[in-house]
């Protein structure tokens, strides 16, 4: 039963690099989101998924880019890493019922970035 | 705009005595929901609670329950006979919704409280 399976745990990155973030959830849910956790501000929505085919911004989108390429899988990349980014990055996935009980995001273990 | 304020920013407690952590949000939204999620030291996010704003009880989910207090727009988590294994971080989060009730599905956090249970 894995849920939201995040890759990778852990990555360095040199300014100016490239990456992508890789998200998977196998729970048949409709939405998907990116935050980024830093200390002592909580967690912040990146981009977000409301159904596939669809992307939306969320609270501190700029630096990023997003891909729902399918039901399941939603990445997220960091074209020109800066060292603003140093983060932990978190993917999560909700169902749409008809009722906020329904929606309950469930999250990642997360992705720890630093970039130098 | 929605915000959530977590004014603790730690709290301890001796175990098995029970600890509430604070939690007050601002909307203008008519229906929204508010989240507990615990944060153990190993870095996941781990739903405890829900809360709907039309829900008419309280809700409770084991030893957790949360006093949702609408007028005063406060969603407190309380915590019963606290455990080693309580010590983390507890974030408050608040999702609005439309007037149907379903959700747009944004999470806004709060900043956290840090609980340690004392042996």
């Amino acid at each position: 039963n894995a849920g939201v399976t995040q890759t990778p745990k852990f990555q360095v990155l040199k300014t100016g690099q490239s990456m992508t973030l890789q998200c998977a959830q196998d729970m048949n849910h409709n939405s998907m989101y990116w935050y980024r956790q830093d200390p002592g501000m909580g967690l912040r929505l990146i981009y977000y998924s409301a159904s596939e085919g669809t992307t939306d911004k969320g609270e501190v989108p700029n630096g990023y880019n997003v891909s729902r390429l399918n039901k399941r899988e939603f990445s997220l990349r960091l074209e020109s890493a800066a060292p603003s980014q140093t983060s932990v990055y978190f993917c999560a996935s909700s169902g749409a019922g008809p009722t906020l009980a329904k929606n309950i995001q469930y999250f990642g273990a997360g992705t720890r970035l630093s970039v130098l | 705009a929605q915000k959530i304020t977590q004014t603790q920013p730690g709290m301890f407690v001796q175990e098995k005595e029970a600890v509430t952590l604070d939690c007050t949000y601002d909307t203008s939204d008519p229906s929204y929901g508010l989240f507990w999620y615990k944060q153990p030291s190993s870095g996941e996010m781990i739903f405890l609670i829900y809360q709907g704003s039309y829900d008419q009880q309280n809700a409770t989910e084991g030893r957790y329950s949360l006093n949702f207090q609408k007028a005063r727009k406060s969603a407190n988590l309380v915590i019963s006979a606290s455990q080693l294994g309580d010590s983390a971080m507890y974030f408050c989060a608040m999702r609005r919704a439309n007037a149907g009730g379903t959700s747009y599905g944004k999470l806004t956090f709060g900043q956290g409280t840090i609980l340690t249970v004392h042996p």
